[in-house]
């Protein structure tokens, strides 16, 4: 079946690091893949997504490309931000299914 | 506003009193979901809901009902609470995959302790 797996944390970083979580997939067919991000006592947001192979996706500095290849989609921010501290899930929904299936999430923390 | 509502946001209950989380959208959204979301376990999915009528279990259903009468509502039925219910849930919406906007709206998240 379907599912992700994404680096553990906690990942501690100084601010204006560079950022990147691991996630890695296995699916049948052609997934869309999301990146969420949860700040303290909220739901989830969405923050990026890519829909098919060599896709990136981008918002707020951040990154992620689909890359069917190696069935990743790694996070990647170049300069980070305390406000950038929250769990980040990596998800994936299947071409054909309408579940969507989410890894186990990295918390992220950014000292000043 | 586009939002996801739950009710309650924090519940305290006993093992076996039955309780109804409800979750609302006005957005329209065919797809409705419930998550709980456990330490080290990410979120795992409870039922989901294609459209009015039409539900399905998730990963961990077992010990919990749904269902889906209106559009924009999908309450959470726990008939017999037990302990390890204890944990966070979410309800989340969106339009099905193939839509104009593929994404998952959430709600605030409902906290639920069962003693």
């Amino acid at each position: 079946g379907n599912s992700v797996t994404q680096m553990e944390g906690p990942v501690t970083l100084s601010e204006e690091a560079f950022l990147t979580i691991n996630c890695t997939y296995t699916a049948t067919g052609y997934p869309s893949l999301f990146w969420y991000v949860q700040y303290p006592g909220e739901g989830l947001q969405l923050l990026l997504k890519a829909t098919k192979a060599d896709d990136k996706g981008s918002n707020k500095g951040f990154e992620a490309t689909y890359r069917k290849e190696t069935t990743s989609f790694h996070l990647e921010k170049g300069s980070v931000q305390v406000s950038d501290s929250a769990v980040y899930f990596c998800a994936l929904r299947g071409s054909s299914a309408s579940k969507i299936i989410f890894g186990s999430g990295t918390r992220l923390s950014i000292r000043p | 506003e586009a939002q996801v509502t739950q009710n309650p946001r924090y519940l305290i209950t006993v093992t076996g009193k039955k309780l109804t989380v409800t979750c609302s959208q006005n957005m329209n959204h065919e797809y409705m979901s419930w998550y709980r979301q456990d330490p080290g376990l990410g979120l795992r999915q409870i039922y989901y809901s294609m459209n009015v009528e039409v539900t399905d279990k998730g990963d961990v259903p077992e010990g919990y009902k749904v269902s889906r009468k209106e559009k924009r509502n999908f309450p959470l039925i726990l008939e017999s609470p037990s302990p390890n219910q204890t944990s966070l849930y979410f309800c989340a919406s969106s339009f099905l995959a193939g839509g104009p906007v593929e994404t998952q709206y959430f709600g605030p998240g409902t906290r639920l302790l069962v003693l």
